[in-house]
């Protein structure tokens, strides 16, 4: 069976500094790989995903995550954060031969202080 | 991409009641999905909504309790029968989309908060 494991709950980070949230996913098949966004009070965004290809993906606005096949590891990464960054990010699989069976992570809320 | 809208947004109801959710989409969908967030946990799927058949359902989730309608292509509704404090959630309604590649991405609605007295 297929899981999802973000091991930090909560994030708290000052503006302006770079932030890693981590995701670790276990499988016996290849799987697509996602983060989503959730911010207060509203329904998931799609963030950025991995489906093939380059392993470094991108989001529009300065997110990006690696997968790393060998660590089964899909980290997010910022550089720098924003306060407008404050929301809760889950991670994602689908196994490739199931088409669409999202299964989440337990979510890392990351928190931006001034 | 697709907009998708819930109704309610949130409810308050009384333990043994039940609460009809319901979900449209701006365009015709393949796939549609209800999915359940505990308070301060990760999303669990519930069923996929199938257009003129019955749900398919995931374990631990029964069609006594989550009754599931999906009249067409652009809407459906979930109901959560016979409420105790145990169902208060957000339930979210997702949607996917056909691509070229195998995968059809996910699109989730803005959820609906429920809280159970």
């Amino acid at each position: 069976a297929q899981s999802v494991t973000q091991l930090d709950s909560q994030v708290p980070v000052f503006e302006e500094a770079p932030v890693e949230l981590r995701c670790n996913y276990s499988s016996s098949v290849s799987v697509y790989l996602f983060w989503y966004v959730q911010y207060p009070n509203q329904g998931l965004q799609l963030l950025l995903k991995y489906l093939s290809g380059s392993t470094l993906v991108e989001s529009i606005n300065g997110f990006e995550a690696e997968f790393n096949k060998s660590q089964t590891s899909f980290h997010l990464r910022k550089p720098s954060v924003h306060i407008s960054d404050t929301a809760e990010y889950f991670c994602a699989v689908v196994r490739r031969d199931s088409s669409y069976k999202l299964i989440f992570g337990s979510g890392t809320r990351l928190l931006v202080r001034p | 991409s697709a907009v998708i809208s819930q109704k309610p947004s949130r409810d308050i109801c009384q333990r043994g009641t039940s609460l009809t959710i319901q979900c449209q989409v701006d365009s015709q969908v393949t796939m549609m999905f209800w999915y359940r967030q505990q308070p301060g946990q990760s999303l669990t799927l519930i069923a996929t909504a199938n257009q003129g058949s019955e749900a398919t359902y995931e374990s631990g989730f029964v069609i006594d309790k989550f009754p599931i309608s999906r009249p067409n292509l652009t809407f459906s509704t979930l109901t959560v029968s016979n409420m105790s404090p145990e169902d208060s959630s957000i339930y979210l309604c997702s949607v996917g989309l056909a691509e070229l590649s195998s995968y059809n991405e996910q699109f989730f609605g803005p959820g609906t908060r429920l809280t159970v007295l």
